[in-house]
């Protein structure tokens, strides 16, 4: 039970490159989030999904798409990569709205 | 617009000692109170939560103080142990459906033996 896998762990980009972040759950869990967090603030939500087909805005949605073909997975892409991209992302699950998120162990980004 | 905010960035005590983490926030709409721990290179993990119809919340040595009309949390931990030696973000969020986190900058907690 590995939890939630995030691939890759670190990628540096350069502008204009595109890439995406896998987020892979073995939970069977409804709900995903992909999370960024930047130095000197708290996590921020990118964007969500309540269950498989489905994805929401968050809080700082633009630049990004997101797509959860499949419930155990959660894809997080990047069409033109900007230096303001560079965080660390955080992928997250939970069975329902009111459990707690389980988190993955992020992907650091760079992007030059 | 920071709704929820840390303003200890960092805090040090003593193996054995009371460790306290405040938090404040301006949205009245928020409901639900969590927090997070985190250690390097690894993603946060929940720790304890409370609803905003409680005022304090307890497990183990980790309790969760509400003060609603402060608009304020705090969290407890006693005794602290250097396993507790952490990054800790206060969260919170409002109403049914996903847990739209919202999150404080976090305080680097650091026990000495």
């Amino acid at each position: 039970n590995a939890g939630v896998t995030q691939t890759p762990k670190f990628r540096v980009l350069k502008t204009g490159q595109s890439m995406t972040l896998l987020c892979a759950q073995d939970m069977n869990h409804e709900y995903m989030y992909w999370y960024r967090q930047d130095p000197g603030m708290g996590l921020r939500l990118i964007h969500y999904s309540v269950g498989e087909g489905t994805t929401a805005k968050g809080e700082v949605p633009d630049g990004y798409n997101v797509s959860r073909l499949k419930k155990q997975n959660f894809l997080l892409g990047l069409e033109s990569a900007a230096p303001s991209q560079t965080s660390v992302y955080f992928c997250a699950s939970s069975l329902d709205g009111n459990s707690p998120l389980h988190f993955g162990n992020g992907t650091r980004l760079t992007v030059t | 617009d920071q709704q929820v905010k840390q303003n200890s960035p960092s805090l040090s005590v003593q193996e054995g000692r009371i460790s306290i983490l405040n938090c404040d926030y301006t949205n009245s709409m928020f409901d639900y109170f969590l927090w997070y721990k985190k250690y390097p290179a690894e993603g946060p993990t929940f720790l304890i939560s409370i609803s905003s119809i409680k005022d304090k919340n307890e497990d183990g040595r980790f309790t969760v103080f509400l003060n609603k009309s402060a608009k304020h949390l705090s969290l407890h931990i006693v005794p602290s142990q250097p396993g507790d030696s952490a990054v800790y973000f206060c969260a919170a969020t409002w109403g049914t459906g996903a847990q739209k986190l919202v999150f404080g900058q976090g305080t680097r907690l650091t026990i000495n033996p």
